[in-house]
């Protein structure tokens, strides 16, 4: 079964407007979680660690005022996508990492943003 | 910061048909390997991984991969393909104790009956 929910599973909006998307963790208490884009036809591409009960770990190039990220709950993340532009309009993926060993990400059935 | 290539963009084989696509990967030290796939409209799925011991892994579906640490690869085969194998491929890696996982750019494969 799903180990993972996204929601919404596809938003479209207007320009300048603030898009937030959940990711919940269904049966597993998820200290770290992980957001990817997937621009079309290409691969993912991590944005972000979102840490439980502390700031997110952006990664290089990725705007942390523009991807507001918090991880209130060991099952829950959220994005926010402030002040949405067209070229924003992407794939939103996110996972968590149920084994310590091998690291191995169980992934969310992602976000299709499309910003008008 | 290690990288990985998948050198194959778009495959297309007949069913029945013998696959390997491959995996490079740039890293230094210890990593973990995973392949995961993509079929049409659905989420990233594991197909395998390895992270230590035998480098040939088996993983779901009758696919399997081989770990050649020397040529820093980790190529996925299969001997007899299906119709229902049509998806997207990624290989990707993290480094040892590193949760960060970078991915291949994937390799869209499609199957005709």
């Amino acid at each position: 079964g799903a180990v993972v929910s996204q929601h919404p599973s596809r938003v479209i909006c207007k320009s300048g407007t603030s898009v937030k998307i959940e990711c919940r963790s269904l049966d597993f208490q998820a200290t770290t979680m992980f957001w990817y884009r997937q621009f079309p036809k290409q691969s993912l591409m991590l944005m972000a660690t979102s840490n439980e009960g502390s700031k997110a770990t952006y990664e290089q190039g990725v705007e942390k005022d523009k991807f507001l990220i918090n991880h209130a709950s060991l099952t829950l993340s959220t994005l926010t996508v402030t002040s949405a532009h067209p070229e924003d309009s992407s794939f939103y993926i996110c996972s968590i990492n149920r084994d310590s060993d091998s690291n191995e990400q169980f992934f969310g059935p992602g976000t299709r943003l499309t910003v008008l | 910061a290690q990288s990985v290539s998948q050198h194959n963009h778009h495959v297309i084989l007949s069913e029945a048909a013998s696959l390997e696509l491959g995996c490079n990967y740039s890293y230094g030290g210890t990593v973990n390997l995973f392949w995961y796939v993509q079929y049409p409209g659905q989420h990233l799925q594991l197909l395998l991984k390895y992270f230590s011991g035998d480098p040939l892994v088996k993983g779901i579906k009758g696919f399997e991969a081989e770990f050649i640490k020397s040529k820093f690869s980790f190529n996925l085969r299969k001997p007899s393909v299906q119709w229902s194998d049509t998806a997207e491929y990624f290989c990707a890696v993290n480094a040892f104790g590193n949760e960060k996982l970078t991915f291949g750019t994937g390799t869209r494969l499609t199957i005709i009956p």
